[in-house]
């Protein structure tokens, strides 16, 4: 249990489709990302929400929107889906510091998404 | 650019020790990170280096050298359930995680 949860785990969708993934996180973990995972590939950084506002996004479309709600929750929404959106996609939020001071980044375990 | 490079598979056997090796490119530099992930799972953290040299964690280390922009994760007393994917990650200057593509860890028995 890393304290962040995502849902559904797995889903399938057709190409044009809209999808929304979400995510819940610990209590005072204000800072959320999003994360999308090719197969063998490393996380290609989406869009990452402070308080509520985007603070920071990767090289993504628009059509890949987000929202963080009050209670530390959060949506990512894919509109028009194409058949290379078809990955895992993956919510992290920054856990108490390591032992070495760091803020870890703590994922949960992702919500893998096929678009046929 | 910013770019992280490590290799995309290694094999090693069971007792063994294996070292997984990772250059990186970040725009500032704070930090590097490595994390594991088995097949269908989230990536979980094993390490962070900031300082030059190596920590030590269990049957893990991490290495970092930051004047030739130089990570190796050391695992030893290798365990079947070590075959994972090995991420390595640096944390640039806005704070944001740059990923290698992950390197593919096989265990023989």
């Amino acid at each position: 249990e890393t304290g962040v949860t995502q849902s559904p785990t797995h889903l399938i969708k057709t190409r044009g489709q809209q999808v929304t993934l979400r995510c819940s996180s610990q209590s005072g973990h204000n800072t959320v990302s999003w994360y999308q995972q090719a197969l063998g590939q490393g996380p290609q950084f989406i869009f990452q929400y402070y308080r509520e506002e985007e603070n920071g996004r990767g090289n993504f479309p628009p059509r890949f929107s987000g929202l963080q709600f009050p209670n530390y929750s959060s949506e990512l929404n894919v509109n028009a889906l194409e058949l290379d959106d078809s990955a895992l996609y993956l919510c992290a939020s920054y856990s108490a510091a390591s032992s070495s001071g760091a803020n870890v980044l703590t994922f949960g375990a992702g919500s893998r998404l096929t678009v046929l | 650019g910013q770019n992280i490079d490590q290799p995309t598979e290694m094999t090693a056997t069971e007792g063994a020790i294996v070292q997984i090796n990772c250059t990186y490119q970040t725009s500032g530099f704070n930090g590097l990170f490595w994390y594991q992930q088995h097949a269908g799972e989230a990536p979980t953290f094993l390490s962070y280096n900031v300082l030059d040299g190596l920590e030590e964690k269990g049957r893990f280390s991490s290495f970092l050298s930051r004047s030739k922009g130089y990570s190796y994760l050391l695992l030893k007393e290798l365990q079947m359930k070590d075959s994972a994917s090995y991420l390595c990650a640096g944390l640039d200057s806005n704070y944001q995680l740059i990923w290698g593509a992950g390197t593919k860890l096989i265990i023989k028995p």
